[in-house]
């Protein structure tokens, strides 16, 4: 059980373009889920938290306007990475939680999706 | 101020035998959760092991235990009999009720690179 999908799990695109990532509680329902991005070699960044039915909660230096986060459902979360450059190529990986955000609530990670921005 | 601190950037261990990471945490927060993950070269974040503040038995999952020091602040995860494919990054990470601008999320370490040689 706990099963978290992402897809794609990988994308090539123009600088310019955007680029949506979904993530997907596969067998339970995910009140929260949490965006993170990863460079290479290095740990996870929490980009934002997403509630269902509610504006998502950003980190401190993480653009609103340019990652859109959407919870339209228990089981589905999207970031769409607008206008992408460059420097938005990373790994973006997505986790959610069974019953909430209580301290001993296991996060459960989906398989990420790397993105290369040409 | 939470934090997580895992010094060894990289450890090796012989196949079939035991190794400790290590990991501490600081955080002013009586209630907490500590959490194990391991992110193979795939990138999946996969949970291993979790402590909660107030649990008095150290937490053990098949092979992995994790050696819960609460007054030293300390949280080593142990792997036992280690396999070839156990080499993966290994990241601790700590969750606290209340932590920056979204409640409850995970706190990472930089993380340790485990390779196990045959």
């Amino acid at each position: 059980g706990a099963v978290v999908s992402q897809h794609p799990s990988w994308v090539i695109c123009k600088s310019g373009t955007s680029v949506k990532i979904e993530c997907r509680s596969l067998d339970f329902q995910a009140t929260t889920m949490f965006w993170y991005r990863q460079f290479p070699k290095q740990s996870l960044m929490l980009m934002a938290t997403s509630n269902e039915g509610s504006k998502a909660t950003y980190e401190q230096g993480v653009e609103k306007d340019k990652f859109l986060i959407n919870h339209a459902s228990l089981t589905l979360s999207t970031l769409t990475v607008t206008s992408a450059h460059p420097e938005d190529s990373s790994f973006y990986i997505c986790s959610a939680t069974l019953q909430g955000q209580g301290v001993q609530e296991t996060q459960y990670f989906g398989p990420g999706t790397r993105l290369l921005v040409l | 101020a939470q934090k997580i601190t895992q010094t060894q950037p990289g450890m090796f261990v012989q196949e079939k035998e035991a190794v400790t990471l290590d990991c501490t945490y600081d955080t002013s927060d009586q209630s907490y959760g500590l959490f194990w993950y391991k992110q193979p070269s795939s990138g999946e974040m996969i949970f291993l092991i979790y402590q909660g503040s107030y649990d008095e038995q150290n937490a053990t999952e098949g092979r992995y235990s994790l050696n819960f020091q609460k007054a030293r602040k300390s949280a080593n995860l142990v792997i036992s009999a280690s396999q070839l494919g156990d080499s993966a990054m290994y990241f601790c990470a700590m969750r606290c009720k209340n932590y920056g601008g979204s409640q409850g999320n995970l706190i990472f370490g930089k993380g340790t690179k485990l390779s196990v040689k045959p």
